[in-house]
């Protein structure tokens, strides 16, 4: 039962273009998410999150929207650097009552940012 | 530089053996919590702890699997007579609370593999 769906295995994108990293989820008490960034041998790191009771939160270059009708959640990233090439995981806590604060991840994007 | 520490990095073990994975979450941290990436996967909740109190171990395997954080000290997750399929990365990440909109900061990860 995969509660929090990464669609696209993998994105290729031009430097200075923008990157689009869709999320899907089907729980609707979800009521955060988040977006980590993980290069290969290294943890996840944390990049933006954004609560229910929004439907944008932006932080320089990486921008977050969340559509709750949709039950569907995107980064932005905008201009891509080669540098923002890793996998991406969207996750999301929440869950109604007695919710812990466990993440749920998707099973993650890799962003390749050509030169 | 306070961020979380998980130690061994790398470990190696045979079938049978135990493996021992620590983490020391972030300065003024409390809540720790295990995840499991297994090869081309998301990473998978396995459980949260506070100082000496496990709060959720809804994704732990249900043998062989333990984890434990004492009054002073590291977190630990052991996993006894371990097997092939027990190869993974293991990463524990850490908050200061708990409301369920709190973000988790994450360690590099211990790889575990079990020949």
């Amino acid at each position: 039962d995969q509660q929090v769906k990464q669609n696209s295995p993998s994105l290729s994108v031009q430097e200075g273009r923008i990157s689009i990293l869709n999320c899907d989820y089907t729980n609707s008490m979800f009521d955060y998410f988040l977006w980590y960034k993980k290069y290969p041998a290294e943890g996840p790191t944390f990049l933006i999150s954004i609560s229910s009771i929004k439907d944008k939160n932006e932080d320089g270059r990486f921008t977050v929207f969340l559509n709750k009708s949709a039950k569907h959640l995107s980064l932005h990233i905008v201009p891509s650097q080669p540098g923002d090439s890793a996998v991406y995981f969207c996750a999301a806590s929440g869950g109604g009552s007695g919710n812990t604060g466990k993440l749920i991840f998707g099973q993650g994007t890799t962003l390749q940012v050509k030169p | 530089n306070a961020g979380v520490m998980q130690n061994p990095r790398h470990l190696v073990r045979r079938r049978g053996q135990e493996a021992r994975l620590r983490c020391s979450p972030m300065k003024g941290h409390s809540h720790v919590y295990w995840y499991r990436q297994l090869p081309e996967e998301g990473l998978k909740f396995m459980v949260y702890l506070q100082k000496e109190n496990i709060i959720d171990e809804s994704g732990m395997p249900k043998e062989r699997f333990s984890a434990e954080f004492p009054k002073e000290g590291p977190s630990i997750l052991r996993i006894q007579q371990v097997v092939r399929g027990d190869s993974a990365a293991y990463f524990c990440a850490s908050s200061k609370t708990t409301s369920g909109r709190e973000t988790q900061y994450f360690g590099p990860g211990t790889r575990l593999l079990v020949l």
